[in-house]
């Protein structure tokens, strides 16, 4: 089974716009971490953020902002008054405590922030 | 100074030849990881490993092998390259288990 998931193929926006890019996961789990990934059109594989399973705070870096929510198990990402050099494939990793430690991606999700 | 890096950027090699992937991190790290992300952008782990310990997926199959000669190199050898090893793979290390991950640029292998 997926253990995470991205329903969004693609979004398309508008520069100046928000937008959120939606990520659930599953896991039995008790402690696991939680990450976001950005793949600009270069190709590299670029961090942005990691949770625990025990901090459900939401977090602000700049434009960018995360909801963490262990009811839904979802780990949602927004990006505010969104940029060109937004555009890129966004993927959502989970890492489970137990287990060999990788990240489990989901399909990613690819933002075009249009002029 | 680049925290992960991989040797070559790009591969191309014919089928049935046998190549290798080198990477090498600065962070000193403890684990260290082969992803591969095929051509509709899914990432998916191939191995990890620190210095006591290897894990393989156990749907990679064993024409690949991981050679570390050392905590901050871990190398990826592909024997008898078929056209659907074409991918691009990623080398990762962190440092603690649940820590983040960081990936070197990694190496577009194309099998003709």
């Amino acid at each position: 089974a997926q253990k995470v998931t991205q329903a969004q193929t693609e979004i398309s926006v508008v520069e100046k716009e928000d937008v959120t890019l939606d990520c659930v996961y599953e896991t039995r789990d008790t402690t696991y971490y939680l990450f976001w990934y950005k793949q600009p059109p270069s190709g590299e594989l670029v961090f942005l953020i990691r949770r625990n399973s025990f901090d459900e705070q939401n977090e602000i870096s700049g434009r960018y902002s995360w909801n963490f929510q262990k009811s839904t198990s979802s780990f949602n990402f927004t990006i505010t008054a969104s940029q060109v050099v937004d555009s890129a494939v966004y993927f959502c990793a989970l890492s489970e405590e137990t287990g060999a430690n990788n990240l489990f991606f989901g399909t990613g999700t690819r933002l075009t922030v249009i002029p | 100074d680049t925290a992960v890096s991989q040797t070559p950027k790009y591969l191309v090699t014919q089928m049935g030849n046998d190549k290798s992937i080198k990477c090498e991190q600065n962070l000193g790290h403890d684990t260290m990881y082969w992803y591969k992300q095929d051509s509709k952008k899914f990432l998916k782990i191939m191995f990890s490993y620190n210095n006591k310990e290897l894990i393989i997926n156990e749907t990679v199959p064993n024409r690949f092998s991981p050679k570390s000669p050392d905590k901050a190199h871990l190398n990826l050898h592909i024997n008898s390259l078929e056209l659907g090893d074409s991918a691009v793979y990623f080398c990762a290390s962190s440092q603690v288990r649940g820590g983040e991950q960081y990936f070197g640029p990694g190496t577009r292998l194309t099998v003709t």
